[in-house]
């Protein structure tokens, strides 16, 4: 069965450089989570989108920003990079109105910041 | 959504039942248990979720207390395959952009 694909999955970049993750959601699932896990730490909420709309925010930096698209795909676009920002970021998705509500997650893209 | 209190770690050999509790003592009437689990630097996976009555499937067993205060997650031959970070989440489903909120979990060990 198909999964959630996140593009990259490792991604080196300096202090102040910008950062585009990818995600591709499950076929005809319409919601899609961003999560931000740090070292030794539990997955932390960043933002989500239902419809393309934006859904519900958490705790994501104004530094970054999501969306989207047409296609269901999303985007995380970080800029001035942090080292703080070093951490693996998953993707989920999600379809609404299913018998079992759950979340499928993606790989991660593990970004370093240095 | 409800609190949950999970202990941070156990240990299983390999071939037993691994029998996961957690405490949700808050829980509203509308909410669902689920149990997601998290292998090494993996992405989370689901595993199961209830609401009062008892669930099986290909994975495990969910077990729910009558006054639906506590769970038990129940892998019932557990393998080295199963080490990973159990999470029990309470929460409403099929809310549009209603997130998981990951907290504490069990660490479960299985040893050969």
């Amino acid at each position: 069965a198909a999964g959630v694909i996140q593009s990259p999955r490792h991604l080196i970049k300096e202090k102040r450089e910008t950062a585009t993750l990818k995600c591709y959601p499950i076929p005809r699932h319409d919601t899609v989570y961003w999560y931000q896990q740090g070292p030794g730490q539990d997955p932390q909420f960043l933002i989500s989108f239902y419809e393309k709309m934006q859904s519900d925010k958490g705790s994501i930096p104004d530094r970054f920003s999501a969306q989207q698209f047409s296609d269901y795909h999303s985007e995380l676009n970080m800029s001035s990079l942090e080292l703080g920002d070093s951490a693996l970021y998953f993707c989920a998705s999600r379809s609404t109105g299913g018998a079992k509500e759950t979340q499928y997650f993606g790989p991660g893209t593990r970004l370093l910041v240095l | 959504d409800a609190k949950t209190t999970q202990p941070p770690s156990m240990d299983c050999a390999e071939g037993r039942a691994a029998n996961l509790p957690c405490n949700h003592s808050t829980i509203s009437g509308n909410e669902y248990v689920y149990w997601y689990r998290q292998i090494h630097s993996q992405g989370p996976q689901y595993i199961i979720h209830g609401l009062k009555n008892n669930e099986t499937n290909e994975m495990a067993s969910l077990i729910i207390t009558e006054d639906r205060k506590s769970s038990t997650l129940i892998l019932p031959h557990a393998t080295l395959r199963d080490t990973a970070v159990y999470y029990c989440i309470v929460r409403v489903p099929n809310n549009a952009g209603n997130m998981l909120t990951f907290g504490g979990g069990t660490r479960l060990m299985v040893k050969p």
